[in-house]
């Protein structure tokens, strides 16, 4: 959807290892986010950005590091992963500004053991 | 302190029937909502979207209403098809334009009964 890639699709790591997620766009949107969708919270902003080298946190951000060296490319990273960021992670972008709808990709289920 | 608001998780409609789905928000300072379709294992897709100058906005079979006053806005379906069966998410965006993402509501899960 809207050229939006994310990777891995699905991870399974070990709590204390770092983890690194992936999210390719091809569409040159300036601004890409990060959510996280968990039973019963629906889908809380973690970090987004706005241009290259260009971000900020959300709502949900501590434990989470993100870098945006490139237009197309934003990556999440959890420094040392815990089992509370056991979640399904999605990416999405949007050309802004102006009032126009996220775009979202299909997500990475990481499960954190 | 959560800004938008589903308070029903689950619907469950006949086909043919309409479905209405809420929402609330709380933030005057939300100025554009939208509605997203989420199918299990795939990203949220956009389905519809109001700017606050309007009350209304209809594609297909799809509408939205906005009450300022309320802070209430719903999605209605009709007919209801069975592909219609989704989890539904209300998201509001402030006058950044965007820029500092959507806040969303925790979801509906639509079912469409044949």
């Amino acid at each position: 959807d809207a050229g939006i890639t994310q990777s891995p699709r699905h991870k399974v790591t070990e709590t204390g290892t770092p983890v690194t997620l992936r999210c390719h766009q091809t569409e040159n949107h300036r601004y890409m986010y990060w959510y996280r969708q968990d039973p019963g919270h629906g889908l809380r902003l973690i970090h987004y950005s706005y241009g290259v080298k260009d971000t900020d946190k959300g709502e949900v951000s501590d434990g989470y590091s993100v870098s945006r060296s490139k237009t197309e490319d934003f990556l999440l990273t959890l420094e040392s992963a815990t089992s509370s960021q056991t979640s399904v992670y999605f990416c999405a972008t949007c050309p802004g500004p102006g009032n126009s709808p996220l775009h979202f990709g299909n997500g990475t289920r990481l499960t954190v053991t | 302190d959560q800004q938008v608001k589903q308070n029903s998780p689950s619907l469950s409609v006949q086909e043919g029937r309409i479905s209405i789905l809420n929402c609330d928000y709380t933030n005057s300072m939300f100025d554009y909502f939208l509605w997203y379709k989420k199918y299990p294992a795939e990203g949220p897709t956009f389905l519809i979207s109001i700017s606050s100058i309007k009350d209304k906005n209809e594609d297909g079979r799809f509408t939205v209403f906005l009450n300022k006053s309320a802070k209430h806005l719903s999605l209605h379906i009709v007919p209801s098809q069975p592909g219609d069966s989704a989890v539904y998410f209300c998201a509001a965006m402030g006058s950044g334009g965007g820029a500092d993402g959507l806040t969303f509501g925790k979801g509906t899960h639509l079912i469409i009964q044949p």
